[in-house]
């Protein structure tokens, strides 16, 4: 995951405008990516996963991209709304394959 | 809502206090979860429950204890915790111990030591 600092990074939008919040995996026998979103006051909630036979995948809105050459993932949010305003953190399931790892997060604030 | 409640939502002990979180699944999983939310840093996994048996302790001191009497209640009991021990702690549940079913979280409890 990504490396723990003391500010969680921060990425700021326009309501709808795109987003890209980008992740950057440590572990390259990792097989299994995770998007999660954490609002305010709740626990994480799963958005999307890939695997790494894939490069990229598709949701409601949400698109998560994997290159595994740099290991990094990302996510990107199309038309991004006022709900969409919350923390977003990628997992991968490392070299033991049976435990998710976790990153830091990035807090996404859209702006009206 | 998830269909993973955790009670208190708020807890604020002190050093010397005895307290326990509860964790209660409406969703049939097998697999439950307690993970350590510590203010801008990852998530960390303390404890698996697969089927009522413990299968992971993550190094984690023996201050917290959990229990795990079936598999919709799991509870993490604590004492004599330090102040660093303060976080947000989550509960989860999924289907099964593998990593590909997706977890299922409640929205923690707020834990304060002073």
């Amino acid at each position: 995951g990504e490396s723990v600092g003391l500010h969680l990074p921060t990425l700021s939008v326009q309501e709808g405008d795109n987003s890209i919040i980008n992740c950057a995996y440590s572990n390259s026998a990792s097989d299994y990516f995770i998007w999660y979103k954490q609002e305010s006051g709740k626990g994480p909630q799963f958005i999307i996963d890939i695997r790494s036979n894939m490069d990229k995948r598709q949701g409601q809105r949400v698109t998560v991209l994997l290159n595994k050459t740099v290991k990094h993932l990302s996510l990107q949010i199309a038309a991004t709304q006022p709900g969409d305003s919350a923390v977003y953190f990628c997992a991968e399931n490392g070299n033991q394959g049976g435990k998710l790892i976790f990153g830091q997060g990035t807090e996404l604030s859209v702006k009206p | 809502e998830t269909g993973v409640t955790q009670t208190p939502r708020h807890l604020v002990m002190g050093m010397t206090n005895k307290k326990s979180l509860k964790c209660e699944q409406h969703l049939g999983h097998n697999a439950m979860y307690w993970y350590k939310q510590s203010a801008k840093k990852p998530l960390e996994l303390m404890f698996v429950y697969n089927f009522k048996e413990q299968t992971e302790n993550n190094s984690v001191p023996s201050r917290f204890s959990p229990e795990c009497p079936n598999s919709s209640h799991l509870f993490l009991h604590l004492h004599t915790l330090q102040p660093e021990d303060s976080a947000l702690y989550l509960c989860a549940s999924s289907r099964t111990r593998d990593v590909s079913y997706e977890q299922y979280f409640g929205p923690g409890t707020r834990l304060t030591v002073t």
